[in-house]
């Protein structure tokens, strides 16, 4: 099956600073990926649609400002979430869309301290 | 608007038992998808089994079956000869298309444990 990678896997960064999350499709092409944040035992939240070559488009209550993100190409797009604050610590899971279905990739654990 | 709904929050099975997951979701499309998706402890979001709603037949994966009702707006998953390794959260889905752009919503979950 398609196969999305997403880097870093967990990432520790002080609060104020930026990082930066990618993700990747490495054997298929994908026009769209989805970003989507997940709380302990809750359910994915979509954050954002990413398209290549176009601005993404944010859902209600996201903060397009703080969450970046860039779709370069078509096996990849990133998610920078600029300024954090502990209450951004989260995981954060992608996906990448295929002509079939969703491909989703493994996650980043995103702690600011 | 499209929701999902899971109103199982937690379900236990006896190792080599048959459980059953519930699902509903709320749509005026006639034409859509229902995948049911695994999330063991790794966190790595797995697909389990995909409906398509103009498809009669229940879906089979295996030792995965639906019980697909469309007036009913139901979509429960049944897992047969349960293993350890089917502990996990379970989300139920649905995507209006196949359509890029088209974004999946999600129900709430279901945690099942297996008892061994």
């Amino acid at each position: 099956g398609a196969v999305v990678s997403q880097h870093p896997s967990w990432v520790i960064c002080k609060s104020g600073t930026s990082v930066k999350i990618e993700c990747r499709s490495l054997d298929f092409q994908a026009t769209t990926m989805f970003w989507y944040r997940q709380f302990p035992k809750q359910s994915l939240m979509l954050m954002a649609t990413s398209n290549e070559g176009s601005k993404a488009t944010y859902e209600q209550g996201v903060e397009k400002d703080k969450f970046l993100i860039n779709h370069a190409s078509l096996t990849l797009s990133t998610l920078t979430v600029t300024s954090a604050h502990p209450e951004d610590s989260s995981f954060y899971i992608c996906s990448a869309d295929s002509i079939i279905e969703q491909y989703f990739g493994p996650g980043t654990r995103l702690t600011v301290t | 608007a499209q929701t999902v709904t899971q109103s199982q929050p937690e379900m236990s099975v006896q190792e080599a038992e048959t459980v059953t997951l519930s699902c509903t979701y709320d749509t005026s499309e006639s034409d859509y998808y229902l995948f049911w998706y695994k999330q063991p402890p790794s966190r790595q979001m797995i697909l389990v089994i995909r409906q398509e709603a103009y498809k009669q037949q229940n879906a089979t994966e295996n030792r995965f079956s639906v019980n697909f009702q469309k007036a009913a707006k139901s979509f429960s998953l049944k897992i047969s000869d349960s293993q350890l390794g089917d502990a996990a959260m379970y989300f139920c889905a649905y995507r209006r298309s196949k359509t890029s752009y088209d974004k999946v919503i999600f129900g709430p979950g279901t945690s099942l444990s297996v008892i061994p």
